[in-house]
């Protein structure tokens, strides 16, 4: 099984700040098959980008995703008020489908 | 538009069943392999089992091999989830999820487009 580890655990910023958030995996991801959701309270997930830099349909290009291998970044370029969430990666390449343990965003 | 819409959620003792369903609309059901996701209460995501778009192949999480069996019936672009043995630690919101890219994968490869928004499994004495 691939554990995804996640950091930091929560993130306290501004509106208006850059939010850099890391996924690091145990074992190599193939073909980047890798995705970041979002998910806000009492709403399901969102996918937000996927292969490790695409963004998902309809998703601000204030977000972007980078990274291969093992480390995985996702980046939020300017926080809106809307941003503050719980993020969630996860590899969708191999079995078990996995997911980090989260990195929750507030403000400060 | 896509829309997945899960039902069949309750309140079980220990050891007992439940089936949940999810019913999908909006996109050609048959297609694409589904997945079902849980959250604990104040949890992360754990991915529970996934099923290819004819059924033929299925996929289980260690924690509930054995217990859970997942299928769908294409002609009525539903999803289910039977629950066999219910322990405490199945409670959670229980979220099914559409597998994207172009179709007819082997439950690999995608991400979850498309989520529910979940039912509720509360498994307690």
């Amino acid at each position: 099984e691939i554990v995804l580890t996640q950091s930091p655990g929560t993130l306290s910023l501004s509106p208006g700040a850059r939010a850099t958030l890391s996924c690091r995996t145990s074992q190599s991801i193939s073909n980047s098959d890798l995705a970041w959701y979002q998910q806000k309270p009492g709403q399901a997930p969102r996918l937000l980008i996927y292969g490790a830099s695409n963004r998902a349909a309809g998703i601000p290009d204030r977000f972007s995703g980078s990274g291969s291998g093992t480390d995985f970044t996702l980046t939020i370029s300017r926080l809106e008020p809307e941003d503050f969430a719980v993020y969630y990666c996860q590899q969708y390449g191999s079995s078990p489908h996995t997911f980090g343990q989260g990195t929750k965003l507030e403000i400060k | 538009q896509v829309q997945l819409v899960e039902s069949g959620g309750g309140v079980v003792q220990p050891g007992g069943s439940l089936r949940l369903s999810c019913t999908a609309s909006g996109f050609t059901f048959s297609k694409y392999a589904m997945h079902w996701v849980r959250q604990a209460p104040g949890k992360g995501l754990e991915w529970v089992a996934s099923i290819v778009y004819d059924g033929s192949n299925k996929y289980y999480a260690e924690s509930v091999k054995g217990r859970f069996t997942i299928s769908r019936d294409n002609s009525e672009n539903t999803l289910y989830l039977q629950m066999n043995t219910l322990r405490t630690e199945d409670t959670a919101l229980y979220y099914c999820a559409e597998e994207g890219g172009p179709g007819y994968s082997d439950g690999y490869g995608n991400p979850f487009d498309y989520w529910g928004q979940g039912t509720l499994v509360t498994v307690s004495s």
